[in-house]
């Protein structure tokens, strides 16, 4: 068990919705990364938030966002939901803001667009 | 910008057998170098990294990697495997700093009695 905990394990969706995955770090991470896998991208870094503010952008989509809170977790928005953004969403957190340190992955929520 | 290339989506074994898990990578800058393990149905964890200092690193499990930086690449070994190292491997990079992490494709190792 990593510490970090992602909710809900499973979602399906219809096409054009919205949804929200929500992540606790562990305690006392105050980073934040979310990725997303898929078969054919493979596991592809999305954005990082450090103590509440963006400090990394990676192949993020503009009908993706997401936020960090004060309590330290982090919710990742998917809206206009398409068939390809169907992908397992993965969340990890690090004591530091930086890429030297361990990063702890949560178990997923799998996301599947029908 | 950083790039990692794994040779092999698939490495089948048997069990006792030497497994080599192949990494090379592309970076401008000295690199960080990871390997993380994906287990069925779970999240990734870290097995070893190497950021500076000495080139072989130990990781978990009995694993260990060498970067090779005339040969930018970053392989991952074990003497014996067991039928419990059955998973995807991924191998990644990072610029250091505060730059994040480019995955490889991730390599399925298969372990055979």
């Amino acid at each position: 068990d990593s510490g970090v905990t992602q909710t809900p394990k499973h979602l399906i969706t219809a096409t054009g919705q919205r949804v929200t995955l929500r992540c606790s770090p562990r305690s006392g991470d105050l980073s934040v990364y979310w990725y997303q896998q898929s078969l054919d991208q493979g596991l592809q870094f999305l954005i990082q938030y450090y103590n509440g503010e963006e400090r990394a952008k990676g192949n993020i989509l503009e009908r993706f966002s997401a936020q960090q809170f004060p309590d330290l977790h982090s919710e990742l928005n998917l809206s206009s939901l398409e068939l390809g953004d169907s992908a397992l969403y993965f969340c990890a957190s690090s004591a530091s803001t930086g890429a030297w340190g361990e990063q702890y992955f949560g178990p997923g929520t799998r996301l599947t667009v029908t | 910008a950083q790039s990692v290339t794994q040779l092999g989506s698939h490495v089948s074994v048997s069990e006792g057998a030497l497994v080599l898990l192949r990494c090379n990578y592309s970076s401008s800058v000295p690199p960080y170098l990871f390997w993380y393990v994906q287990y069925p149905n779970q999240g990734l964890q870290l097995l070893l990294k190497y950021t500076t200092g000495a080139t072989l690193v130990k990781g978990i499990n009995g694993f260990e990697a060498e970067f090779k930086k005339s040969e930018t690449s970053f392989h991952l070994t074990k003497p014996s495997a067991h039928m419990s190292d059955a998973a995807e491997y991924f191998c990644a990079v990072s610029a250091g700093g505060y730059s994040t992490l480019t995955f490889g494709k991730g390599t399925m190792l298969l372990v055979s009695p």
